[in-house]
């Protein structure tokens, strides 16, 4: 069984559009994030959720909102897609964040294309 | 931002051991220093992690020298599915940030 899984893989879609990612976990973690991986590879952490809390957001346009319906589960809505907004979409989960250890699992990403 | 430094890039022969670098000057006392890699169109993979001992693993050695403002990942037979984007990350305490990454090439 995949650990950390994403839906869809990829995303081709217009300008102005509303779409979401989803992403579920099996591994019993308590915290769930989401990365954007852009054209030049960077990863950068978009959100975290620990236990259905939202414990980290950064800059990110509020166009994004991240929804965790309970733990295993964290959602990416995105509205009025951009250009920019094309990317690699990767969820992750771990233990816990109150502490330095702990790894991260990935999901294996989102393709998404915006036209 | 990220608190690491790393090569953009290294070769490493077929066989060989594959030794890459990490500075983290400003590490923290409480900080430990871990490392993923990323392989072609995949998530990011843990590899090890370790705070001031060095640490083993199926995967690899982590050596973190003593004063902890240095750390090298040692794969000690590096195969061609060791091609991958290498990140040296000092973790804090909510989040992983990842930096740019060494592109480690495993030569035939």
């Amino acid at each position: 069984d995949t650990a950390v899984s994403q839906t869809p893989k990829y995303l081709v879609t217009q300008m102005g559009n509303d779409k979401s990612i989803k992403c579920e976990q099996n591994l019993g973690h308590d915290t769930m994030y989401w990365y954007k991986q852009d054209s030049k590879k960077f990863l950068k952490i978009m959100f975290s959720y620990n236990n259905k809390e939202l414990i980290i957001n950064e800059t990110v346009p509020n166009r994004f909102s991240p929804k965790s319906p309970d733990k295993a589960h964290l959602n990416l809505h995105i509205n009025s897609l951009e250009l920019g907004d094309s990317a690699v979409y990767f969820c992750a989960s771990s233990q816990s964040p109150r502490m330095n250890t702990g790894e991260l699992f990935f999901g294996e990403g989102s393709r998404l294309t915006v036209l | 931002d990220a608190k690491t430094t790393q090569p953009t890039s290294m070769d490493c022969a077929e066989g060989r051991a594959a030794n890459l670098p990490c500075n983290h000057s400003t590490i923290s006392g409480n900080e430990y220093v871990y490392w993923y890699r990323q392989i072609h169109s995949q998530g990011p993979q843990y590899i090890i992690h370790g705070l001031k001992n060095n640490e083993t693993n199926e995967m690899a050695s982590l050596i973190i020298t003593e004063d902890r403002k240095s750390s090298t990942l040692i794969l000690p037979h590096a195969t061609l599915r060791d091609t991958a984007v290498y990140y040296c990350i000092v973790r804090s305490r909510d989040k992983i940030i990842f930096g740019k990454g060494t592109r480690l090439h495993i030569l035939p």
